[in-house]
This record gives C-alpha cells, structure tokens and sequence, in this order.
C-alpha cells in the first residue's frame, strides 16, 4: 500500500488531454514538493515535473503539474504512442523523514 | 552533464548480502544527496535511503532500517549500498539517483534529477 495514491490505469486516444491524480496528506503533498516520475518499459525513471509544476530542461511542455492541499496532478496534453509509460508521484514525507512514492499509473494511448 | 554509473547484475543465496555501487561521471558528486530506490517486478518504486556524501550522514526508510547501509567514498565520486539478509522479496532492480533541489526563501525542496540506468538483484536459492 504507497503512501501516495495513483489510479492505477488510465487511457485516452491520441491528440487528447489525459490527468493523473496523486492524493496524499499533511505530511507530504500538503507540506512538501511534488515531482513526476515517468517510467518508459525496461528503463530507469526519467524526471517529469519538479517543485509541483516545473519543466526539467528538454521536457515537452506538453506535460504540467499542478497542486492544491493534499493533492497534485500531471496532465498531458497532445497525447502521442510514445507517451506510453507508466508515472509515479513522489514528495517527502516529515513524519516518516522520507521519501514517498505513489504506486504508479500506467498510461495507454488508444 | 552528470552520470550514474551502477555495477552489474547479481545472483544472490538468501541470507547473503549484497553491495551495489553507483560511480558519478562528469560533474560534482559530493555536494548532492544521494538515494537508493529499488522496484520489484511488476511493482512500483520504493525508497529505501539516502547519503550527503560530504557529510557521509546516511538515513533509511523504517523498512530497512538494520538491514541496509549506504555509504559514499568522495574520493572516488562513488556510492554505495549494501542490503543484508537477503531473501527472495529482495529481488528488484536498484536505482542511484541524485537529488538536486530548488531553494525557495530558507527552504529547500528536493527532486530526483539523475538516475543509473539500475542493477538487477536476484535473490534465490
């Protein structure tokens, strides 16, 4: 069981606008960062989103974070087949003085 | 630009340890906190610590606690982790990554920036 919840799936057509939540709580989302991780199959994860809503240099824009109190998202828009990936939330966690992670949402483009 | 670079693969007995190495490549490495996260198969991540190398101060997820020990040699720009009694729920591919932050007034906030590209660890009799 992650600390961080993620919808496990979700799937949309390409050239649409999907979301993935990731619910937390006072300890981590609500006082802490959230970043995205994206997970190509058999690759290491490659940072998505940092700081809630900020773009890592050579990331498409069309990936955006947002956040408000416990709860964060990463929506993508334009999607395209490669975007096809599984993502994972993370932030910090001052109570247990570590990093958490949500379980992951594997994206599939129709 | 910076890289991780992970040892190789490994075959383990339960009750065994193993050390897995990350070695940065092409920029500082002592001034960046350093985490381990591994991922089972089929599962998703899971952090399991992290070392401030130039201050060699180290601090663990509850789970590992007693278990793991991650350590850095500044010299050599390389970290380490090291899991012990090992048993078959062990087997996962362990990640390095670097921590780079974002200062925001005193505050720091943190994100994994630079990760290995991981080291496979089996763990069976």
């Amino acid at each position: 069981q992650s600390v961080l919840t993620q919808p496990p799936s979700v799937s949309e057509a390409p050239r649409q606008r999907v979301t993935i939540s990731c619910s937390g709580s006072s300890s981590n989302i609500g006082n802490n960062a959230v970043n995205w991780y994206q997970q190509l199959p058999g690759k290491a994860p490659k940072l998505l989103i940092y700081y809630d809503d900020l773009l890592p240099s050579g990331v498409s824009d069309r990936f955006s974070g947002s956040k408000s109190g416990t709860s964060a998202s990463l929506a993508i828009s334009g999607l395209q087949s490669e975007d096809e990936a599984d993502y994972y939330c993370a932030a910090w966690d001052d109570r247990l003085n570590g990093w958490v992670f949500g379980g992951g949402t594997k994206l599939t483009v129709l | 630009q910076v890289q991780l670079v992970q040892s190789g693969a490994e075959v383990k007995k339960p009750g065994s340890s193993v050390k897995v190495s990350c070695k940065a490549s092409g920029g500082t490495f002592s001034s960046y906190t350093i985490s381990w996260v591994r991922q089972a198969p089929g599962q998703g991540l899971e952090w399991m610590g992290r070392i401030i190398p130039i201050l060699g101060i180290a601090n663990y997820a509850q789970k590992f606690q007693g278990r793991v020990t991650i350590t850095a040699d500044k010299s050599t720009s390389t970290a380490y982790m090291e899991l012990s009694s090992l048993r078959s729920e062990d087997t996962a591919v362990y990640y390095c990554a670097r921590e780079n932050r974002v200062s925001s007034g005193y505050l720091n906030y943190y994100y994994m920036d630079v990760w290995g590209k991981g080291t496979t660890v089996t763990v069976s009799s």
